[in-house]
């Protein structure tokens, strides 16, 4: 069964580094979406993309963070300049049609000390 | 805005025995989407089942079914013969079909289930 991956599993980074978590969608799927969930708390909507362009964005997701779709299998989260508070998983995942339900990732955990 | 809530943290249930977990939303809309997702300890979402809302029959999935009860803006998950590998949290979650392109999910804040043996 096709499946998203994501890389790496675990980033353990300074506060104020940048980080950049990477993905790999189903490739014959259109619809990239970033979640995010800080340990314990809910999964929380971030960003979606399409068509190469962001379709929304939640309020978390602010100058500090950035997607991008460099080539035409890769699916990128850059976090700027990370704050602890940005620690948590950080899942993608993909859809042919967002109404059927996605395809999660297995999520890259995020770890900012 | 939409909501989600799920109001029990935690259950427990005996293995092969029948478990259900509630999910109460809030939406102004006709038309929308459900879903049930899965955690297990390795952390992946897996989605479990999936309800259109402007269908009357509830979907079913093996040994999971959902009760919708698009009045009460209920949707509850029946896990029947419950097994070991059941154990995980699970997410309610909702998708409003005029997202359009966005098709974003909003997350009920999730029961963790524990089957004992």
């Amino acid at each position: 069964e096709p499946e998203v991956t994501q890389t790496p599993s675990h980033q353990v980074t300074q506060m104020g580094q940048e980080v950049i978590l990477r993905c790999v969608p189903i490739s014959n799927h259109l619809y990239f979406y970033w979640y995010r969930q800080i340990l314990g708390q809910k999964v929380e909507f971030l960003v979606s993309f399409y068509n190469n362009e962001i379709s929304e964005k939640s309020e978390i997701f602010d100058d500090q963070f950035s997607v991008e779709r460099p080539d035409g299998s890769n699916f990128t989260l850059k976090i700027r300049s990370t704050k602890l508070e940005d620690s948590a998983m950080y899942f993608c995942a993909s859809s042919t049609e967002g109404r059927r339900g996605y395809t999660f990732g297995s999520g890259t955990r995020l770890t900012v000390v | 805005a939409q909501t989600v809530t799920q109001s029990q943290p935690e259950m427990s249930v005996q293995e092969a025995e029948t478990v259900t977990l509630s999910c109460t939303y809030d939406t102004s809309e006709s038309n929308y989407y459900l879903f049930w997702y899965k955690q297990p300890p390795s952390r992946q979402m897996i989605l479990v089942i999936r309800q259109e809302a402007y269908k009357q029959q509830n979907a079913t999935e093996n040994r999971f079914s959902v009760n919708f009860q698009k009045a009460a803006k209920s949707f509850s998950l029946k896990i029947s013969d419950s097994q070991l590998g059941d154990t995980a949290m699970y997410f309610c979650a909702f998708m409003n079909v005029l997202g359009g392109a966005t098709n974003k999910l909003i997350f009920g804040t999730g029961t963790l289930l524990a089957v004992q043996p």
